[in-house]
């Protein structure tokens, strides 16, 4: 099993739409988990944390579920400036395990 | 704040030339990190930095070293490339913070290196 798996895309959706990530990972003594956001031929950047509680951020929400080992990302009411691709990233004790990443293209 | 620096920005070698890619970062983080991308493979981790005068191997070394020259420089070296090298390296570096907040990770804008 990999390490961190990512939704193969890529996802294309209309303006608007409602958009859902998700990811699992395999490293049960992960510490922290993230979402970054990689534009074509960019450096990724990081668009949120995801807390055990949930969290929000405008349009978009991020969960974690520690029994599952699974993380998920929601965008709501898609914009075409939200194409990009979506990695899934997860820290062990000192370093990053990077998801292959979902590529999201929003389209008018 | 120029963040996270990298040069050259592309780089073009034959097979067996050698290389350095440099990474500055001033936002006085303690760690750096050096990865690349490929084509359906995702970031790999190449080698790390935890602080100034420590580096250890990520998932990825071989054909590579690396430097730590001082807390904001950190070098990666290819000293005989190899076409399997061909990829985009990403520098990035991060630091804690608060004791209560997960380090971000802050990547420069990457290497094109091609080698034929």
């Amino acid at each position: 099993r990999k390490e961190v798996e990512q939704d193969p895309g890529p996802f294309n959706v209309p303006e608007g739409a409602t958009v859902a990530f998700n990811c699992t990972y395999s490293n049960s003594a992960s510490q922290s988990f993230f979402w970054y956001r990689q534009d074509c031929r960019k450096e990724p950047k990081l668009l949120m944390s995801v807390y055990s509680s949930g969290n929000e951020d405008g349009r978009f929400t991020a969960q974690l579920n520690r029994a599952s080992q699974y993380i998920s990302l929601l965008i709501r009411d898609s914009k075409l400036s939200d194409s990009a691709t979506y990695l899934c990233v997860v820290r062990g004790y000192s370093t990053l395990t990077f998801g292959k990443g979902t590529m999201l293209l929003v389209s008018p | 704040n120029a963040g996270v620096t990298q040069t050259p920005k592309f780089q073009v070698l034959k097979t067996g030339q050698s290389m350095t890619l440099q990474c500055a970062q001033d936002m006085n983080h303690n760690s750096m990190y050096w990865y690349r991308q490929d084509p359906g493979m995702g970031l790999r981790l190449i080698y790390y930095s935890a602080s100034e005068g420590t580096t250890d191997k990520g998932e990825v070394p071989n054909g590579y070293n690396v430097s730590r020259l001082n807390k904001r420089e950190f070098s990666l070296r290819l000293e005989s490339a190899a076409p399997s090298q061909t990829s985009v390296y990403f520098c990035a570096s991060s630091g804690r913070l608060e004791r209560h907040e997960t380090d971000t990770q802050y990547f420069g804008p990457g290497t094109r290196l091609t080698v034929l």
